[in-house]
C-alpha cells in the first residue's frame, strides 16, 4: 500500500490527452511538499519528467505538464504518442515517516 | 552529466549478505546526496536509503533499518549498500540515484529531493 495513490492504469489514443493523478494526505502533498514525476520506459531506469510539481527539466517535451492542488497532484500528457507508453511514478516527502521519501504505486499508460 | 553504474547484484540465500556498489563518472560525486531506490519484480519504486555529501546524514526506510548500511567513498567516487540478513522480500532491482534539491518560482527547496540521474540498476535475488 503506497503512501501516494495513483491509478494502476490509464489509456488513450494517439493525439489524445490523458491525466494521471497522485493523491496524498496532510503529511505529504497536503503539507505543501512538491511532487516530482518520473517516466519509466520498459526495461529502463526511471527518468525525471516533472520537477517541483510543474517544471519540465531540459529535454522534456512540453506535451508533459504537472500541477498540484491540496493533497493531490496531476500529470497531464497531451498529443499522446506511441513512445509515451510507459510507467509513471509520482514522488514526494512525508513528514510523518523517518527520513522518508515516498513514491506512488505507479501508473501504466497504454497508448491504444 | 554524471553517469552512475551499479554492480554487485546476484543470487543470495535468505539470511545472507551482499554488497552493492555504485560508481560515478565524475569527481563532482562528492557534492551529491546519494540514494538507493529499489523495485521488486513487476512492482513500483521504493526508496531505501540516502547519504549526504559528507556522510553526516544517513536515513533508511523502515523496511531495511538495522539490516542495510549505506556508505560512500568520495575519493573513489563510489556509493555502497551493505545488505545483511536478506529476505525474499528484498528481491529487487536496486538503483542508485543522485538526490538533490530543486528550484521553482524563484525559490529553492531541499525536500522532496529529486532523483536525477539514475543508474541502470543491479538485480538482487534472495532465494534458497
Amino acid at each position: 500500500q503506497s503512501v501516494l495513490t495513483q491509478p494502476p492504469s490509464v489509456s488513450g489514443a494517439p493525439g489524445q490527452r490523458v491525466t494521471i493523478s497522485c493523491t496524498g494526505s496532510s503529511s505529504n502533498i497536503g503539507a505543501a511538499y512538491d511532487v516530482h514525476w518520473y517516466q519509466q520506459l520498459p526495461g529502463t531506469a526511471p527518468k525525471l519528467l516533472i520537477s517541483g510539481s510543474s517544471n519540465r527539466p531540459s529535454g522534456v517535451p512540453d506535451r508533459f505538464s504537472g500541477s498540484k492542488s491540496g493533497t493531490s497532484a496531476s500529470l497531464a500528457i497531451t498529443g499522446l504518442q506511441a513512445e509515451d507508453e510507459a510507467h509513471y511514478y509520482c514522488q514526494s516527502y512525508d513528514n510523518s515517516l523517518s527520513g522518508s521519501v515516498v513514491f506512488g504505486g505507479g501508473t501504466k499508460l497504454t497508448v491504444l | 552529466e554524471v553517469q552512475l553504474v551499479e554492480s554487485g547484484g546476484g543470487l543470495v540465500k535468505p539470511g545472507g549478505s551482499l554488497r552493492l556498489s555504485c560508481a560515478a563518472s565524475e569527481s563532482t560525486f562528492s557534492t551529491f546526496t546519494m540514494n538507493w531506490v529499489r523495485q521488486a519484480p513487476g512492482k513500483g519504486l521504493e526508496w531505501v536509503s540516502s547519504i549526504s555529501r559528507s556522510s553526516n546524514y544517513i536515513y533508511y526506510a523502515d523496511s531495511v533499518k538495522g539490516r542495510f548500511t549505506i556508505s560512500r567513498d568520495n575519493a573513489k567516487n563510489s556509493l555502497f549498500l551493505q545488505m545483511n540478513s536478506l529476505r525474499a522480500e528484498d528481491t529487487a532491482v536496486y538503483y542508485c540515484a543522485r538526490g538533490e534539491g530543486y528550484c521553482r518560482g524563484g525559490s529553492c527547496y531541499s525536500y522532496p529531493p529529486q532523483f536525477d540521474p539514475w543508474g541502470q540498476g543491479t538485480l538482487v535475488t534472495v532465494s534458497s
